[in-house]
């Protein structure tokens, strides 16, 4: 099976600041990439799907890139409303495997 | 609105059989594949099961086997039948939609609890 793998693990940075995250994948997965933020105590919410689209009512701060096997989520300007664990999720075929997690926190 | 509405959490004990239910409401749930996803205490999110329509269906290995996923088209409702628990399967477990068109899973309901302890 296809492994993902997200890097930093956790990530500490100020207000304002430009965030990137990465996800890895084990073999080619085209753009079958989607990104989702866990905000504490709640339920994921999808951000980012086919790499780089951002879902409908997500603010345009986000933005993803990447096909093959790397891929980047990155906020441009960091806001204390994106604290959180944020997720990448390949879907090219089953099985729809997520990274481990990133949690962002703010410095 | 679309919304996702899980049932039937709990606690059981090792070996023992439990059964998730998740109601949809808002969407025509015949045309969207249906997922599980859960998140143990603590941890990050591990798909389980999708049923696509028409129903094909896939587990996780780590499920295979002891879960069964079976969605009812007159109640509009997906199911998680799982037996044989383990400690391993406590978790959260997410009920969600697909958006189609391989466009991530959009909608996720609250989650039900999971407990597997003697």
């Amino acid at each position: 099976d296809i492994q993902m793998t997200q890097s930093p693990s956790s990530l500490s940075a100020s207000v304002g600041d430009r965030v990137t995250i990465t996800c890895r994948a084990s073999q080619d997965i085209s753009n079958y990439l989607a990104w989702y933020q866990q905000k504490p105590g709640k339920v994921p919410n999808l951000l980012i799907y086919t790499s780089s689209t951002l879902q409908s009512g997500v603010p345009s701060r986000f933005s993803g890139s990447g096909s093959g096997t790397d891929f980047t989520l990155t906020i441009s300007s960091l806001q204390p409303e994106d604290v959180g664990t944020y997720y990448c999720q390949k879907y090219d075929s089953d099985p729809w495997t997520f990274g481990q997690g990133t949690k962002v926190e703010i410095k | 609105e679309v919304q996702l509405l899980e049932s039937g959490g709990g606690l059981v004990h090792p070996g023992g059989s439990l059964t998730l239910s998740c109601a949809a409401s808002g969407f025509t749930f015949s045309a969207y594949a249906m997922n599980w996803v859960r998140q143990a205490p603590g941890k990050g999110l591990e798909w389980v099961s999708t049923v696509q329509t028409p129903p094909n269906i896939f587990y996780a290995d780590s499920v295979k086997g002891r879960f069964t996923i079976s969605r009812d088209y007159s109640k509009s409702t997906v199911y998680l039948q799982m037996n044989s628990l383990r400690a391993d399967d406590t978790a959260l477990y997410y009920c969600t939609k697909d958006q189609g068109r391989g466009r991530g899973f959009h909608i996720w309901g609250r989650g039900t609890m999971v407990t597997v302890s003697s």
